[in-house]
């Protein structure tokens, strides 16, 4: 059974500081990985989707990798504001099927002013 | 772009009543909706597979007969909590997948909170 961890459950920063998200997986044979952002008490706005053949995507400050391998990705955010204040999940999928998707339990992110 | 709504986005009710809370695809149809159960500070755990014109497909675990889902539309996926407990309180999210986006491209509703007293 896929198993999806984040480390760490909350990280606090302050302005303008680079940070790194991470996300491990303990079956490697995965379909794709997909970041999202949850703001409180709201759902999930999908960030970037790497698929299994790919080590990276890109956007805009956000720079997510993959190395299967290892069964780890990293969100990279470059320059934190305080808008990106949220909590941050990680999801894999095995087959490609919405209904296989494994979530992480997130990293909640507060960005100071 | 795609758009999934949810009402109630917040629902009180007594312990012993039913509740329902409803997802909506705004600008496409959706032939398959997922929902969804999240604790706080845990991750989204799938609770069953909504199929336009078919039962639903619930994940093991989850009691068909307690979380009533109904999907009669294109656009429109109803999950219905029985005879709701003060455990069942959480969050309650559904998903959309996007005609033509992807197996697993889904587009999330903004989640109902429900607090069972």
């Amino acid at each position: 059974k896929q198993e999806v961890t984040q480390i760490p459950a909350a990280l606090s920063v302050p302005e303008g500081e680079n940070l790194v998200l991470n996300c491990s997986f303990t079956d490697s044979a995965i379909y794709n990985l997909q970041w999202f952002r949850q703001d409180p008490g709201k759902g999930l706005t999908s960030l970037l989707l790497i698929q299994s053949s790919q080590r990276e995507q890109t956007s805009g400050r956000l720079n997510a990798s993959l190395d299967k391998s290892s069964g780890r990705s990293t969100l990279y955010i470059a320059a934190s504001q305080p808008g990106d204040s949220a909590t941050y999940l990680c999801a894999v999928s095995l087959s490609g099927s919405a209904r296989q998707l494994t979530f992480g339990s997130g990293t909640q992110l507060t960005v100071l002013p | 772009g795609a758009v999934v709504s949810q009402h109630p986005s917040r629902v009180i009710c007594k312990s012993g009543t039913s509740v329902k809370i409803e997802c909506r695809s705004l600008d496409f149809q959706a032939t398959t909706m997922f929902w969804y159960r999240q604790f706080p500070k845990q991750s989204l755990m799938l609770m069953a597979t909504s199929n336009e014109g078919s039962k639903a497909t619930y994940e093991q675990g989850v009691e068909k007969d307690k979380f009533l889902i109904n999907h009669a539309s294109l656009t429109l996926s109803t999950l219905t909590v029985t005879s709701a407990h003060p455990e069942d309180s959480s969050f309650y999210i559904c998903s959309a997948m996007r005609p033509n986006s992807g197996a697993n491209v889904l587009t999330f509703g903004a989640g109902s909170r429900l607090t069972v007293l």
